[in-house]
């Protein structure tokens, strides 16, 4: 069973960096993209961007560009969200999530979440 | 303000028939990219309901069904249970952001 493992929650303060992480077993890790999904309190799920570890070219949404960095680790089937300088407003519940194919725009496996807490 | 459209919330009584409308635009839909749904039980990760318009994954139950036309797409629940109660998702890709996108959630209360 395809399966995706996050790293557990994270309490920082606002300036620090952070990097929470998604393994992924049972599959070809390097053969699928991941995504990562952020969801604030009470809010929807927001795409934040993708990654093909295969080459690990990430590609991102115009509202993450330049706010976080998506990279991946093939050695150890593990994806990786990061920050340099956490702010309040990244408080949210982070998922990653499979993408089942090059023609396929939807994520078939998904991990079962990060939550981040921020305090200013 | 979601790039799809869903309302806030539907309810219904045990054993009716719900629907989930999400619209889209000529970007997204229109462009001919399919409508995908998403079930977050409370407490839950999203899980994969409905894909590419109208397919189920294995082990989801035939009660859900989706729909798509035009730039407007939806998700019918029939036979509503109990353990139904969760926010609904559509979700699809949008050519002129280049980005995948969702839309803003249904919670579904089962009366």
């Amino acid at each position: 069973e395809v399966q995706l493992v996050q790293s557990g929650a994270e309490v920082k303060k606002a300036g620090e960096s952070l990097k929470i992480s998604c393994k992924g077993s049972a599959y070809s890790f390097s053969n699928y993209w991941i995504a990562w999904v952020r969801q604030m309190p009470g809010k929807g799920l927001q795409w934040m961007g993708i990654i093909y570890p295969g080459d690990s070219n990430p590609r991102y949404s115009p509202s993450f560009q330049g706010q976080v960095t998506i990279s991946a680790d093939t050695s150890i089937n593990t994806a990786y969200l990061q920050w340099s300088s956490l702010k309040a407003s990244d408080t949210a519940m982070y998922y990653c999530a499979r993408r089942p194919g090059d023609y396929s725009n939807w994520f078939d496996s998904w991990g079962q979440g990060t939550l981040v807490t921020v305090s200013s | 303000q979601s790039v799809l459209t869903q309302p806030p919330s539907v309810s219904g009584a045990p054993g009716q028939r719900v629907t989930i409308s999400c619209t889209g635009s000529s970007s997204n839909f229109g462009a001919n990219y399919d409508v995908h749904w998403y079930q977050r039980l409370p407490g839950t990760a999203p899980k994969l309901l409905i894909y590419s318009n109208n397919n189920r994954p294995s082990g989801v139950p035939d009660r859900f069904s989706g729909s798509k036309s035009g730039t407007s797409a939806s998700l019918a629940i029939t036979g509503l249970q109990a353990e139904d109660e969760a926010d609904y998702y559509c979700q699809s890709y949008d050519t002129s952001l280049s980005a995948w996108v969702f839309g803003g959630g249904t919670k579904v209360t089962v009366l």
